[in-house]
């Protein structure tokens, strides 16, 4: 049973605009989540990542927002790129610094120049 | 930069032989893992290395065992492979657990 959930399979937005990847999970005891960026033939490579003692956590043009109580993250991209282009995968543990990461499905981002 | 290196990058076996996949990292990372990527699914944890000398199951382990042959790498070998097997495999380290994980590029297998 899929831990964490990312409903959207795509995504395509113009260039200059904001990209929202939306991401669900249903084990309360998740308390460290990530966002990994993967382009094809290629490894995930890390974007962010956000602890349950936060509601934000900002990189450059990259947002992640959790909400503990609706168990939802989402990450948001602003302004976004045609190279950002990517799947992007949502991960979560149990606690910061366990090994076992689960992780969605991916949703596919195109950024439309 | 080499970062995580994955050996082979494609393989294809029949059912039934062995296999396995090299993993080598050169960070000095402590910890290592092993993930498989379905279609439509994420990717799940097979096995890990918190450290050198230690191995411990992922979520689905089975038809796997690991070597953690030294710091820099840990190898991921199928006994008797099985078409279920058939799955992208990626290598991945990281400092300590409670840190972002780095991954290889993968290694694609088909058993037929």
């Amino acid at each position: 049973d899929q831990q964490v959930k990312q409903n959207s399979p795509s995504l395509s937005v113009q260039e200059g605009r904001i990209s929202i990847l939306n991401c669900d999970y249903t084990n309360s005891m998740f308390d460290y989540f990530l966002w990994y960026k993967k382009y094809p033939a290629e490894g995930p490579t890390f974007l962010i990542s956000i602890s349950s003692i936060k509601d934000k956590n900002e990189d450059g043009r990259f947002t992640v927002f959790l909400n503990k109580s609706a168990k939802h993250l989402s990450l948001h991209i602003v302004p976004s790129q045609p190279g950002d282009s990517a799947v992007y995968f949502c991960a979560a543990s149990e606690r910061t610094g366990a090994n076992n990461l689960f992780f969605g499905t991916g949703t596919r981002l195109t950024v439309i120049p | 930069n080499a970062g995580v290196t994955q050996t082979p990058k494609f393989q294809v076996l029949k059912t039934g032989q062995s296999m396995t996949l090299q993993c080598a990292q050169d960070m000095n990372h402590n910890s290592m893992y092993w993930y498989r990527q379905d279609p439509g699914m994420g990717l799940r944890l097979i096995y890990y290395s918190a450290s050198e000398g230690t191995t411990d199951k992922g979520e689905v382990p089975n038809g796997y065992n690991v070597s953690r042959l030294n710091k820099r790498e840990f190898s991921l070998r199928l006994e008797s492979a099985a078409p279920s097997q058939t799955s992208v495999y990626f290598c991945a380290s990281s400092w300590t657990p409670d840190q972002p994980q780095h991954f290889g590029d993968g290694t694609r297998l088909s058993i037929l």
